[in-house]
């Protein structure tokens, strides 16, 4: 398994505004993933987060409204740039273990954009 | 295409009784099979995987899935149902490409246990 955190774990921000959301995890991994869980509804990949290169989105995710940054092997960051209402969901980081088929998840970050 | 489908959205049973979720895949290859469980303001746990071998996996909390091939399902199962079952499940396969690794996530079940 894995042990993983998120911060912030929730946050309530204006619009136009970004923030940045943290991912460590217990252990050095190769891939992290970033989701989003819009409410009432199922995970959407946003991007696949490799150390040492550049993410990889997924379609409908753009690296300007969603930069990611993966400085070693276990720890990561997503923003959401100039947010609005619609951005208002539950961001979660993944992490691959198990032989590389299996993904644990962290706590989730929990967004609210007024 | 690659799909997961989770027929039933929402799903009410009295606590003690049985329990069965559905999941059905779309998916060329042997899949490899995974539900989770979302609890309220919580992210996502492992219940259980399958690669492959048994067809009967267990898993944690008494869950246990079978994986029939010929119906292509993952059903979720589990014989006597707590009230802290309540949850949100989510079923996924994990699906490969060229030189990518990805879940492909059902749109997930919300139980609800009645006292």
């Amino acid at each position: 398994s894995a042990v993983i955190s998120q911060k912030p774990s929730r946050d309530i921000c204006q619009r136009g505004t970004s923030l940045t959301i943290q991912c460590q995890v217990d252990s050095q991994v190769t891939m992290m993933f970033w989701y989003r869980q819009q409410p009432g509804q199922s995970l959407t990949l946003i991007a696949t987060a490799n150390q040492g290169s550049e993410a990889t989105y997924e379609s409908g995710f753009v690296i300007d409204k969603f930069p990611i940054s993966r400085p070693n092997l276990t720890f990561s960051t997503l923003t959401v740039s100039n947010m609005s209402p619609e951005d208002s969901s539950i961001y979660l980081c993944s992490v691959l273990r198990d032989r590389g088929e299996t993904q644990y998840f962290g706590p989730g970050t929990r967004l609210l954009v007024l | 295409a690659q799909s997961v489908t989770q027929p039933d959205i929402h799903i009410t049973v009295s606590e003690g009784a049985s329990l069965e979720l559905r999941c059905n895949y779309s998916y060329g290859a042997t899949p490899y099979l995974f539900w989770y469980v979302q609890s309220p303001g919580q992210g996502l746990q492992l219940l259980l995987k399958y690669f492959s071998g048994d067809t009967l996996v267990q898993g944690i909390k008494g869950f246990e899935a079978e994986f029939k091939r010929s119906q292509s399902s993952f059903n979720l199962r589990k014989p006597s149902v707590h009230w802290s079952d309540a949850a949100e499940y989510f079923c996924a396969v994990g699906a490969r490409g060229s030189g990518t690794y990805k879940y492909i996530f059902g749109t997930g079940t919300r139980l609800k246990v009645l006292a």
